[in-house]
């Protein structure tokens, strides 16, 4: 499986646009790159997931360089209650395994 | 979207004592559901592999004997505490995908607290 480098911590004000990196060097031609948001005391919460270049939903775009050795999640004009940690994972199964996270502190 | 449920959300209980979390996927069937457990500050370490119909694969350095996972339908998964001691509080974790879609995308349930006085 392969193993995810992303900042530990980042800090922004509401309204910003917050973009998380996350390096995945040795991802697998099968891996899909997928991210997920967790709140204190709750379960993870799938945000977004894509394969190559460029995936956008109701919540997040995903950027995706043609190597797929990274990838940056993007948060348009983040609020409060995007404060969370946020997990960068590359699979091609269910079978999931964390890194670290990155915690993302919003404030006003 | 496809729903995942943990029963207790919290519970505690004394110590040398067993408990249940329940896991269950409410509008989908689930072949294999994991478990994970994350303490405070940490990210998710994953358990194990409740496969139903089978015997549950543990990760390394988790103790079988300590962790009875029972996945005795393709909607319910049981995680057991067997003699609980104040170190395994924690917060639990299951999860669950699509048969078929075999992406990386989970659904998780909400997690189960676990104090043990």
């Amino acid at each position: 499986l392969a193993k995810t480098t992303q900042p530990i911590s980042m800090d922004s004000y509401e309204g910003q646009e917050v973009n998380i990196t996350c390096s995945h060097n040795n991802i697998a031609t099968n891996d899909y790159i997928t991210w997920y948001q967790q709140f204190p005391s709750q379960g993870p919460r799938f945000i977004i997931q894509g394969y190559k270049t460029k995936v956008t939903n109701e919540v997040a775009s995903l950027f995706i360089p043609a190597d797929r050795k990274s990838s940056t999640l993007s948060l348009p004009r983040v609020s409060l209650s995007d404060t969370a940690v946020y997990y960068c994972l590359v699979a091609r199964i269910h079978k999931l395994i964390f890194g670290s996270g990155t915690r993302l502190l919003v404030r006003p | 979207g496809a729903v995942v449920s943990q029963h207790p959300s919290r519970v505690i209980c004394k110590s040398g004592t067993s408990v249940k979390i329940e896991c269950r996927s409410l509008d989908f069937q689930a072949t294999t559901m994991f478990w994970y457990r994350q303490f405070p500050k940490q990210s998710l370490m994953l358990m194990a592999t409740s496969n139903e119909g089978s015997k549950a694969t543990y990760e390394q350095g988790v103790e079988k004997d300590k962790f009875l996972i029972n996945h005795a339908s393709l909607t319910l998964s049981t995680l057991t505490v067997t003699s609980a001691h104040p170190e395994d509080s924690s917060f639990y974790i299951c999860s669950a995908g699509l048969a078929g879609a075999n992406t990386g995308e989970l659904f998780f349930g909400e997690g189960s607290r676990l104090t043990v006085l």
